[in-house]
């Protein structure tokens, strides 16, 4: 079946740095890719739509200049999160729509910013 | 508004029984697709059954079942012989098609315990 690859899955940064969070689909090519995030014993909120080789659909309310979504090739996506500060620290997690309209998840990435 | 409901934040089932989780949506679209995702505690989401709106029958997998009652707009999820290792965040998820792109729009999740 499609598998995504999430990496790292956690994340320990200082306050102010940078923060880069890769998604691979394995076996099939991604067109898309969603980046979500969720707070605990939350829901998911997705935050962006990533599109290969252009730029990506931001959710209303998410800075565009804060998570940097790059899709430059079929099979990866990244998300950086610039800057980062304490309250950016939540579980990121990604997902690529495959075959058949279904939808496959990254195992998610646990980001602390201390 | 495209919207999912869950209106159960906890269910507490015995091992070996089963238990329905329930899953409410809205949306105007006459296309649209239905999923289930279990998360562990580990955080991965762990896709468990999908039913489109056009689908005739009530989608099975396995001890997962989806009840589809398309004129209520519910598709309550059934999982039957319930095991300790059910126990886990689940959330229903509808497809939705805004602004001439697809993405999914989650409820806020039901956590399910499984007792002994």
């Amino acid at each position: 079946g499609a598998v995504v690859s999430q990496h790292p899955s956690r994340v320990i940064c200082k306050s102010g740095t940078s923060v880069k969070i890769e998604c691979r689909s394995l076996d099939f090519q991604a067109t898309t890719m969603f980046w979500y995030r969720q707070f605990p014993k939350k829901s998911l909120m997705l935050m962006a739509t990533s599109n290969e080789g252009s730029k990506a659909t931001y959710e209303q309310g998410v800075e565009k200049d804060k998570f940097l979504i790059n899709h430059a090739s079929l099979t990866l996506s990244t998300l950086t999160v610039t800057s980062a500060h304490p309250e950016d620290s939540s579980f990121y997690i990604c997902s690529a729509r495959a075959q058949a309209r279904t939808y496959t998840f990254g195992s998610g990435t646990r980001l602390t910013v201390v | 508004a495209q919207k999912i409901t869950q209106t159960q934040p906890g269910m507490f089932v015995q091992e070996k029984e089963a238990v329905t989780l329930d899953c409410t949506y809205d949306t105007s679209d006459p296309s649209y697709g239905l999923f289930w995702y279990k998360q562990p505690s580990s955080g991965e989401m762990i896709f468990l059954i999908y039913q489109g709106s056009y689908d005739q029958q009530n989608a099975t997998e396995g001890r997962y079942s989806l009840n589809f009652q398309k004129a209520r707009k519910s598709a309550n999820l059934v999982i039957s012989a319930s095991q300790l290792g059910d126990s886990a965040m689940y959330f229903c998820a509808m497809r939705v098609t805004q602004g001439g792109s697809e993405k999914l729009v989650f409820g806020k999740g039901t956590k399910l315990t499984v007792n002994p």
